[in-house]
Formats: structure tokens, sequence, C-alpha cells
């Protein structure tokens, strides 16, 4: 039962453009959730996280949006550059504990 | 950021063997560590919680007397993988919770960078 998805394995973007990478949840308890980078062979980069209580959250080029009553949130790459290329898991956390629920991944691909 | 260390980083061992693989935070002091492990184009998949001078807590399905978890100190934890199977062949990943020291609501994980495991 996969409690977190993120339904597109992969996403390919020009330099410059928008990603958008999405994820959905299914579990209401989530109250925390993480975006985390993964080169392969590698463990994964801490990239931005939002508590339940907002809606959004920026930081540089990377903008998370939460959206509970759809159950989905998002990242927001802008500009994409090349060296976003990567593997990119959303994360979220049960409350009242601190373990992560992973997503499946979506590999996106800045193209130059 | 705060740094997590993993060694070794690839093992290949024959099956029956033991390995140990250990999880260092190199600049704090971790109370809680987790370990994780990734088949190949797959999730993270949580294995077991680690606290600092108290038993691990294991996820359901995850054998402990297979993947045996050991954190002595504040800064290792050790996972070891007992009489190793090449079905346990998967690249494991370590991670350390950290306190947001802005005082936020919740602490964030660092994670180390894997191990990759080959059992022949």
């Amino acid at each position: 039962d996969q409690q977190v998805k993120q339904n597109s394995p992969s996403l390919s973007v020009q330099e410059g453009r928008i990603s958008i990478l999405n994820c959905d949840y299914t579990n209401s308890m989530f109250d925390y959730f993480l975006w985390y980078k993964k080169y392969p062979a590698e463990g994964p980069t801490f990239l931005i996280s939002i508590s339940s209580i907002k809606d959004k959250n920026e930081d540089g080029r990377f903008t998370v949006f939460l959206n509970k009553s759809a159950k989905h949130l998002s990242l927001h790459i802008v500009p994409s550059q090349p060296g976003d290329s990567a593997v990119y898991f959303c994360a979220a956390t049960p409350s009242g504990t601190y373990k992560y629920i992973f997503g499946t991944g979506t590999r996106l691909k800045v193209l130059a | 950021g705060a740094v997590v260390s993993q060694h070794p980083s690839r093992v290949i061992c024959k099956s029956g063997t033991s390995v140990k693989i250990e999880c260092r935070s190199l600049d704090f002091q971790a109370t809680t560590m987790f370990w994780y492990r990734q088949f190949p184009k797959q999730s993270l998949m949580l294995m077991a919680t680690s606290n600092e001078g108290s038993k691990a807590t294991y996820e359901q399905g995850v054998e402990k007397d297979k993947f045996l978890i050991n954190h002595a100190s504040l800064t290792l934890s050790t996972l070891t993988v007992t009489s190793a199977h090449p079905e346990d062949s998967s690249f494991y990943i370590c991670s350390a919770r950290v306190h947001n020291r802005a005082g936020g609501l919740k602490e964030t994980q660092y994670f180390g960078p894997g191990t990759r495991l080959l059992v022949l």
C-alpha cells in the first residue's frame, strides 16, 4: 500500500523553464512533508519542507505547495538548471512520529 | 548542513557471511538514526529506527535477527546483515535526525551516502 505516490516517473524540462514535480498522499495523519533530491549511488539531499499548517514555503528557486484538501503537494523549481537533473523524492511524516514515508521518485532531466 | 558518513560505500560478500555497515554523524550528536534500503528504481523503505542506548524499532516485515542494529554512541549506529543471501543485495542508507536550529516544528533527517551491498 503506497501511501505517498509520485505518478510521474520522469520529467524533462528545458533549462530556464519551470519544473513542477507532483506528489499525492492518502494518509490524512501526515503533518509534515519534505522534498529530497538524489543522485545515483548517493544518499538523498534535503531540499525543502512544509508543515501541514502552511500551504506554501519558498527557498530560493524552490517552492513547495501543499493542498491538504486534495492531499497533494508539488515542488516548483524556477528557473530550472541542468544541475537540477536528479531523482526527486517527496516524503511525509505521520503525526507524532519522525518516520519518513517516501514516494516512488520522479527523475527530472533539465535540458540545456 | 549536517554531515553523515557511511562505511563501507560498497561491499561484495559471499552468501552466508555477515556484513557490518557503519553510520556516523560527523559534526553533531544524533540520538536517533534511521536505516533504509532501496531496490533499483524503487523508493526508500524504512527498515528500522535506531535509538542511542536502547533497542531499535523495526518496521513490519523486517527481521530483527537478520538485520542487527546497534546504536552504542551518539555518533555511531551500525547495521549488520547476518548470514547474507543474494536477495539481501540492495542499497542501504542511514539517516540521522537533526534538531531544527530555527526551532521549527519538526527535525530534518540528513542522509548518508549509502552502502551498496552485493551478495554473491
